[in-house]
C-alpha cells in the first residue's frame, strides 16, 4: 500500500515555463514533506521541505505547496531551466518514524 | 570532505553468489540507511541503523543482511543473489537534527546486475 504517490511518471516542459510536480499521500500522521532531486548516476539530494503546519515554502525558483485537507502537495519550479531535468522524488515523514517514505518519482525534462 | 561513498559503483554477479556492497561515511552520522531504486517502485528502504550495533528492517529486507560494527561503515550483503535483486542500491546517512525533517544524505549508488 503506497502511502506517498506520484502518479505522473514523467513531465515535459519548455524552458522558461512553470513545472508543476504533484504528490498525494494517504497517511494523515505525516508531518514533514520533502522533495529530493536525482540526476542520472548520482544519489538523490534534498531540495526543499515543508512542515505540515505550513501551506507554502519558497526557496528561490522552487516552491512547495501543501493542501492538508486534500492530502496533496506540489512542487513548482519557475522558471524551469534545462538543468532542472532530473527525477524528483516526493517523500514524507511522521513524528513516530523519522525515516522518510518515498514516492516512485517523476522524471522532469525541460526542453531548451 | 569525502562524505558518503559506496563501492563498488558497478557489479555484475551470478545467481546464488554472495555480494557485499560497502558504504562508508566520514561525517560520523549516527543513522545510516540502505535503499534500492527500481523502475516503477521508487526508493524502498531495505535496512537502517540508528547507531553502531543497532540495525532494523525496512520495507524490503528479505534476502539481505547488514551489520554495523563501526559508526562509519554499513555494509549490505546479499547472501545468495537472485535476479530480482538486480537494482541500484543507495546508502544514506543522517543525524537526528536533520532526520526529524526527513533529510538524508545519499551516496552515488551501486548498480548491481544479477545474471
Amino acid at each position: 500500500d503506497q502511502q506517498v504517490k506520484q502518479n505522473s511518471p514523467s513531465l515535459s516542459v519548455q524552458e522558461g515555463r512553470i513545472s508543476i510536480l504533484n504528490c498525494d499521500y494517504t497517511n494523515s500522521m505525516f508531518d514533514y514533506f520533502l522533495w529530493y532531486k536525482k540526476y542520472p548516476a548520482e544519489g538523490p539530494t534534498f531540495l526543499i521541505s515543508i512542515s505540515s503546519i505550513k501551506d507554502k515554502n519558497e526557496d528561490g525558483r522552487f516552491t512547495v505547496f501543501l493542501n492538508k485537507s486534500a492530502k496533496h502537495l506540489s512542487l513548482h519550479i519557475v522558471p524551469s531551466q534545462p538543468g532542472d531535468s532530473a527525477v524528483y522524488f516526493c517523500a514524507a515523514t511522521s513524528g513516530g518514524s523519522y525515516i522518510p517514505t518515498f514516492g516512485r518519482g517523476t522524471s522532469l525534462i525541460v526542453h531548451p | 570532505d569525502a562524505g558518503i561513498t559506496q563501492s563498488p559503483r558497478y557489479k555484475i554477479t551470478e545467481t546464488g553468489r554472495q555480494v557485499t556492497l560497502m558504504c562508508h561515511q566520514t561525517w560520523s552520522h549516527s543513522y545510516m540507511f540502505w535503499y534500492r531504486q527500481d523502475l516503477g517502485h521508487g526508493l524502498r528502504l531495505i535496512y537502517y541503523s540508528a547507531a553502531a550495533d543497532i540495525t532494523d528492517k525496512g520495507e524490503v529486507p528479505d534476502g539481505y543482511v547488514v551489520s554495523r560494527s563501526k559508526t562509519e561503515n554499513f555494509p549490505l550483503t546479499l547472501e545468495s543473489a537472485t535476479r530480482s535483486q538486480t537494482s541500484v542500491y543507495f546508502c544514506a546517512s543522517s543525524v537526528p537534527g536533520r532526520l526529524n525533517t526527513g533529510e538524508l544524505f545519499f551516496g552515488e549508488g551501486s548498480r548491481l546486475t544479477v545474471l
